[in-house]
């Protein structure tokens, strides 16, 4: 089955660019779709398409996909993007949808 | 609005049986695929199921493949996980979500709780 592997945690200082990856075999061929989920709260849609943000998403986040490395992008960081982060594939060879394991981003 | 709302979570023991609910309101449902995702507790995201628009096509993740299934009422504009033989490890807060690019909507979760 398609594997989508993160790093567990990611810090960055308020302001800083945070960049949060996703690897797959070839998972530049799939569309990539993040999430981010605060505690007790459900995920919210941040990046759609690889690259392509919900109304509401501030223009901060932003996202790529190519060869066998997707990644989420947080410009200016601040202590409200404190959350985790999980991306998420269809792979049409199984017809399963796949999460990553997903990446605490903390804010120092 | 888009409004998701789970229900029929509970504490139930090892090898009985369980529905969810999903009810949803603020768009036309009948037109969009529909998937459950679980969240076992401290633990991440895990997708469970998907039901395509108009319910003809149905996958399911190998750990609950041929114990759960996945339904929708598109004239109650509900959607449904049916768990039978429920183990320790499907304890979870489970999701519903809507499909359109990517899952644009969710649910707050129920929680189930498979317990002796």
């Amino acid at each position: 089955s398609y594997v989508l592997t993160q790093p567990p945690s990611v810090s960055v200082a308020p302001g800083a660019t945070a960049r949060i990856t996703c690897a797959g075999n070839n998972i530049g061929s799939k569309s990539v779709h993040w999430y981010q989920q605060k505690p007790v709260q459900a995920p919210i849609l941040v990046i759609y398409y690889d690259t392509d943000r919900p109304s509401g998403i501030p223009e901060r986040f932003s996202g790529s996909n190519s060869g066998n490395t997707a990644t989420l992008t947080i410009s200016r960081v601040e202590a409200g993007d404190e959350a985790d982060y999980y991306c998420q594939v269809w792979d049409s060879s199984s017809d399963h949808s796949v999460f990553g394991g997903g990446t605490k981003l903390t804010v120092l | 609005q888009v409004r998701l709302v789970e229900s029929g979570g509970g504490v139930v023991q090892p090898g009985r049986s369980l529905r969810l609910s999903c009810a949803a309101s603020g768009f036309t449902y009948s037109n969009y695929a529909m998937h459950w995702v679980r969240q076992a507790p401290g633990k991440g995201l895990e997708w469970v199921s998907i039901i395509s628009y108009g319910g003809s096509n149905k996958y399911y993740a190998d750990s609950v493949k041929g114990r759960f299934t996945i339904s929708r009422d598109d004239s109650k504009n509900t959607l449904y996980l049916q768990m039978n033989s429920l183990r320790l490890e499907d304890t979870a807060i489970y999701y519903c979500a809507r499909e359109e690019a990517g899952l644009d909507y969710w649910g707050q979760g129920t929680l189930v709780t498979v317990s002796s």
